[in-house]
């Protein structure tokens, strides 16, 4: 298993230039989330999904969309870069909640570093 | 308003000796708390949990103590190693809930 996979690792834009960070699992898990990383602030979530056709919002959504047509695939879509998206995005998901709430611990991925001039 | 703190940006200790991260959370509504470790460049990968049924919960050398009345949790690493430095994240979340809140990261640095 790859597990957790995030394309590209690493990108630079230009304000409002449109980009998509693309994520994918191969573990067949149901729950599917986005976070950006920034220096002081920990990780915050922006959208998430708990499965195909199934998307919500997190903390930080602004700017920010996302689809999920598959169990697979859930990428994020910036429709105009700004200069404080300029963050490292993780990717993580999970399988179903056991019974009790139990269990859940979400495998993350490698990260993109991205750059907004 | 965060709702999970780590109030301590860095830990230095000695190579052997007991490593302590704390983590505070205001939402009485968190149930299950986590422990993730993050090394440079590389995505936070699961360490440790524990829910608030518990007090602690124990594997290997990490240990997580849980006090809810002080909406308080610590992490003890014993023996702390050099492989331990990273940086640690506290999350929680509620019951039957998928979204993770994390706290902003303790960097632990163990000295040889």
């Amino acid at each position: 298993n790859a597990g957790v996979t995030q394309t590209p690792k690493f990108q630079v834009l230009k304000t409002g230039q449109s980009m998509t960070l693309q994520c994918a699992q191969d573990m067949n898990h149901e729950y599917m989330s986005w976070y950006r990383q920034d220096p002081g602030m920990g990780l915050r979530l922006i959208h998430y999904s708990v499965g195909a056709g199934i998307t919500d919002q997190g903390e930080v959504p602004n700017g920010y969309n996302v689809s999920r047509s598959t169990t697979e695939d859930f990428p994020l879509r910036l429709l105009s870069a700004a200069p404080s998206q300029t963050s490292v995005y993780f990717c993580a998901s999970s399988s179903s909640l056991l019974a009790g709430g139990m269990g859940n611990e979400q495998f993350f991925g490698p990260g993109t570093r991205l750059t907004v001039l | 308003d965060q709702q999970v703190k780590q109030n301590s940006p860095s830990l230095s200790v000695q190579e052997g000796r007991i490593s302590i991260l704390n983590c505070d959370y205001t939402n009485s509504m968190f149930d299950y708390f986590l422990w993730y470790k993050k090394y440079p460049a590389e995505g936070p990968t699961f360490l440790i949990s524990i829910s608030s049924i518990k007090d602690k919960n124990e594997d290997g050398r990490f240990t997580v103590f849980l006090n809810k009345s002080a909406k308080h949790l610590s992490l003890h690493i014993v023996p702390s190693q050099p492989g331990d430095s990273a940086v640690y994240f506290c999350a929680a979340r509620g019951y039957s809930s998928y979204k993770l809140i994390f706290g902003s990261g303790t960097r632990l640095l163990v000295r040889p």
